[in-house]
């Protein structure tokens, strides 16, 4: 089976823009998760989607939402970008039932000048 | 915040055994313990994860002391393919996992 891609893979944007960024699962997971990575933070748990609802959520502002389509495949969008936001953004998909055992894509890093 | 204590980095000789502990003192009762890694510039990988007993796959072995409090995961013969870093972590039903910083462990030739 493939693995979980992501798309792009690496990114610009300018403080003050929006950005919407690609995920799609390992044939026949169903739940896709979001984390941001960041030297100082770490990974940090952004939210998850199953059927394409939002099943979980961790702490971050408004400005990051996501959406996951009947295929599964997921994006995530950040709006009004921030210095702040550069990170490297993963996406894990997960078998129903195994959300223990995550497969992460390979990130898209993303810079905000 | 992370739960778990790691320490930063550790070396090890290519061959002999990797022993990376993990401090979890206030694990839950229903929580597990996951054990991640994440080699350079890849996405994290699933390593292995137990409750209370301990575990063994193909990757490695995950040794849980008796009272939860803290953990070990051995590689039984390190590569240079296993320098990276790698996480411990404590889940329970929330599906939330929470990363602390990781061990970062450099296997020498």
């Amino acid at each position: 089976k493939a693995g979980v891609t992501q798309t792009p893979r690496y990114l610009i944007k300018t403080r003050g823009q929006q950005v919407t960024l690609s995920c799609s699962p390992i044939s026949g997971h169903r739940s896709v998760s979001w984390y941001q990575q960041t030297p100082g933070q770490g990974l940090q748990f952004l939210f998850e989607y199953f059927s394409e609802t939002q099943r979980n959520k961790g702490n971050f502002p408004g400005r990051f939402s996501g959406r996951q389509f009947s295929n599964s495949r997921s994006e995530m969008n950040v709006s009004t970008l921030e210095l702040g936001d550069s990170a490297l953004y993963l996406c894990a998909s997960n078998q129903a039932g195994q959300w223990e055992t995550q497969y992460f894509g390979p990130g898209t890093r993303l810079l905000v000048l | 915040d992370a739960k778990t204590t790691q320490p930063p980095s550790m070396d090890c000789a290519e061959g002999r055994a990797a022993n990376l502990p993990c401090n979890h003192s206030t694990i839950s009762g229903n929580e597990y313990v996951y054990w991640y890694r994440q080699i350079h510039s890849q996405g994290p990988q699933y390593i292995i994860h137990g409750l209370k007993n301990n575990e063994t796959n193909e990757m490695a072995s995950l040794i849980i002391t008796e009272d939860r409090k803290s953990s070990t995961l051995i590689l039984p013969h390190a590569t240079l393919r296993d320098t990276a870093v790698y996480y411990c972590i404590n889940a329970g039903n929330n599906r939330k996992l929470i990363w602390g910083l990781g061990t970062s462990l450099a296997v020498n030739p």
